[in-house]
């Protein structure tokens, strides 16, 4: 009965390549987001949908893409990736844009070798 | 635009000692106000949070108030317990489509 959900939990990859995370919430949640957590525990929001539209869109690579098939799922791809690109990333979830509470997932940790 | 200033850490304290973490904002209208939780190894999880002015956040022992006055939102707590070692986030949301603003986050450590 997890309600934000992400895989993988932890992903190590080398410079250059492709890679996807998934997040899916079971909440009824109309509003998804994704977080970077650096080292320093610092959180940047990256991207937010809602109802499948993007509504949030901060100043991030184009290499990263968010897709959001329905409103139950954002997943997040990462082309050529760079070693700068490690950290935690977080996938989390409102009922409504910018509602009250946000629901956080347990966390990806990307480490790029 | 929004943003959090928090007192930066690590804080590290006794069992049973006081707890203060300082968090004041800058925001356009009247926001709402949170403490978020992060334990070792998981997500944020809401600690607690109050969309109002005066009014007092509180949950597990922790309290809050909005001090609009003073723009401070302070979170406390009588007595730490080792379990309490995390890091705290402040945050606020401005309404509508806006973002949620997360303070830099204060880790907490609690000795036994």
């Amino acid at each position: 009965d997890t309600a934000v959900s992400q895989t993988p939990k932890y992903l190590v990859t080398q410079m250059g390549n492709d890679k996807s995370i998934k997040c899916e919430q079971n909440l009824g949640h109309d509003t998804m987001y994704w977080y970077k957590q650096d080292s320093k525990k610092f959180l940047k929001i990256m991207f937010s949908y809602n109802n499948k539209e993007l509504i949030i869109n901060e100043t991030v690579p184009n290499r990263f893409s968010p897709k959001s098939p329905d409103k139950a799922h954002l997943n997040l791809h990462i082309n050529s990736l760079e070693l700068g690109d490690s950290a935690v990333y977080f996938c989390a979830s409102s009922r409504l844009a910018g509602d009250n509470e946000q629901f956080f997932g347990p966390g990806t940790r990307l480490t790029v070798l | 635009g929004d943003s959090v200033t928090q007192m930066e850490g690590p804080v590290t304290l006794s069992e049973e000692a006081f707890l203060t973490i300082n968090c004041t904002y800058t925001a356009t209208g009247y926001p709402s106000l949170f403490w978020y939780v992060q334990y070792p190894g998981e997500g944020l999880q809401l600690l607690l949070k109050a969309t109002k002015a005066d009014d007092k956040g509180s949950n597990k022992g922790f309290e809050a108030t909005y001090r609009k006055e003073t723009t401070s939102f302070h979170l406390e707590k009588g007595s730490v317990q080792v379990s309490d070692s995390a890091v705290y986030f402040c945050a606020l949301n401005s309404g509508g489509y806006q973002k949620v603003t997360f303070g830099t986050g204060t880790k907490l450590q609690v000795i036994p």
